[in-house]
């Protein structure tokens, strides 16, 4: 089952924050998140594997709930760079074995402006 | 430092057509993801390898098949092609390590026109 991303689109102008979020109806073993810009390919930000951990790059920071299923992704003090269309990709649990198969979120498209 | 390489970078094909994907994986990675991405969509999980053994399938059709070869490169194989095909086709790889798949690794994709 597809995770559900929000908001479906953010407009930023640089300097300004944005949270992310990904829920899923399933118990997850991983949450991915990536960043693609048009016709590129995605680009792995972090990955999030136990409940309540939370990783952060820079600027961009993750959490993850693993009682409600959902993770969030932190962008602060947004740059220009930050444009693209943000995926979070779920690895649902399956008797403790992960198989690394992902299933995407419908994507955020995130924006920013000078 | 290396990344995945796809080749070819775009590819376009007749209707019934067949056509050949490659994927070289990052250097030690053991693990092959295949993707299919439409315009404005996400990325759909097709099939992955792990250590040259399918490792899981998804919603690959059944005109489509693939292995990992011995060097741990792979090949998406299409054939009948249909116009519905007509996509980016990303390779991902990752390392497999204490049982649990990292990161995966995406190379730039395969551009695949139908007409």
């Amino acid at each position: 089952q597809q995770p559900v991303q929000s908001p479906q689109a953010v407009i930023l102008r640089e300097g300004e924050d944005a949270v992310i979020n990904c829920s899923s109806s399933k118990a997850l073993y991983s949450v991915h998140w990536y960043r693609q810009k048009h016709g590129e390919a995605p680009v792995f930000l972090m990955i999030l594997l136990k409940g309540g951990e939370q990783k952060g790059h820079e600027k961009i920071s993750a959490s993850f709930n693993e009682k409600k299923q959902q993770s969030s992704l932190y962008l602060t003090a947004s740059q220009l760079s930050y444009s693209g269309t943000y995926f979070c990709g779920t690895e649902p649990k399956r008797g403790g074995t992960s198989y690394g198969k992902l299933t995407f979120g419908q994507g955020t498209i995130l924006t920013v402006h000078p | 430092a290396a990344g995945v390489i796809q080749s070819p970078r775009h590819l376009i094909k007749e209707k019934r057509e067949t056509a050949t994907l490659k994927c070289y994986p990052i250097p030690r990675h053991d693990t092959v993801y295949w993707y299919q991405q439409g315009p404005g969509q996400d990325p759909q999980f097709l099939i992955s390898f792990y250590e040259k053994m399918q490792s899981d399938k998804g919603s690959i059709p059944d005109r489509f098949s693939a292995q990992q070869f011995s060097d741990y490169h792979s090949e998406l194989n299409m054939s009948s092609l249909e116009l519905g095909d007509s996509a980016l086709y990303f390779c991902a790889s990752s390392l497999r390590i204490a049982g649990l798949y990292n990161e995966q690794f995406f190379g730039p994709g395969t551009r695949l026109t139908v007409l």
